[in-house]
């Protein structure tokens, strides 16, 4: 099963602009991740925020997390064309100890235009 | 490169077919995990080890999927009796033992298409 939904599906934006996704989640959690994906390719790790995190930032990226309302977003700046790929949320659950793994979102579809 | 790496990249076969792959994870990494990613989705877990021993399955794991960490360093994921919708990529990822947090490093997925 999924644990979060991503808003929106799909992003079309210009090169430039600044490009914001959205994802919600059900369970507390451990820490929650944003992931890259390029076409036909594997994951590429972006960021990680904990859960006792509120913002954090990592180059052109900055990411939110609100526990209160089980949200979290994902902020790129000065987008690219580059920056064209699916991009997902994934939580790790709090209830799990060492039994570590990610559930993953249904993505955001980024388009950046040149 | 030290990456994680999953062979092969791409497969195709006939329903009815068996198919295997395999996955070869960063070497410090005891943690590995089978997720699996159809068109338009997000991965869903399939199961994971730590080092030689499956920690978990998914109820999307049918007893025609079968996967191994023998000797707790690469993994094989085996699809028995293939159907059409097993269709769909196969991705690896790996975790460092130390913490047991962090991200997953992930491989460049294996493909697979059942005709």
């Amino acid at each position: 099963s999924q644990q979060g939904e991503e808003d929106p599906q799909a992003l079309s934006i210009q090169e430039g602009e600044n490009a914001t996704m959205n994802c919600s989640y059900k369970t507390s959690i451990n820490n929650l991740q944003w992931y890259r994906q390029n076409s036909g390719r594997g994951l590429v790790h972006l960021i990680l925020i904990r859960s006792n995190e509120r913002e954090k930032h990592s180059g052109r990226l900055r990411v939110t997390l609100d526990t209160s309302k089980k949200s979290s977003s994902l902020l790129i700046t000065a987008s690219r064309a580059a920056d064209t790929a699916s991009y997902f949320c994934a939580t790790v659950d709090s209830s799990g100890g060492s039994n570590y793994k990610l559930t993953f979102g249904k993505g955001t579809l980024l388009t950046v235009n040149p | 490169d030290t990456g994680v790496s999953q062979d092969p990249r791409h497969k195709i076969t006939k329903r009815g077919q068996n198919v295997t792959f395999r996955c070869d994870p960063i070497s410090e990494h005891n943690r590995l995990y089978w997720y699996r990613q159809t068109l338009g989705q997000g991965p869903e877990f399939l199961t994971y080890f730590q080092n030689e021993a499956q920690l978990e399955k998914s109820r999307l794991l049918s007893d025609r999927f079968s996967a191994e960490r023998p000797k707790g360093s690469f993994s094989t994921l085996e699809i028995q009796r293939t159907e059409q919708g097993d269709s769909a990529m196969y991705l690896c990822a790996s975790l460092s033992g130390r913490t047991y947090t962090g991200e997953l490093f992930f491989g460049e997925g294996s493909r697979l298409t059942v005709l």
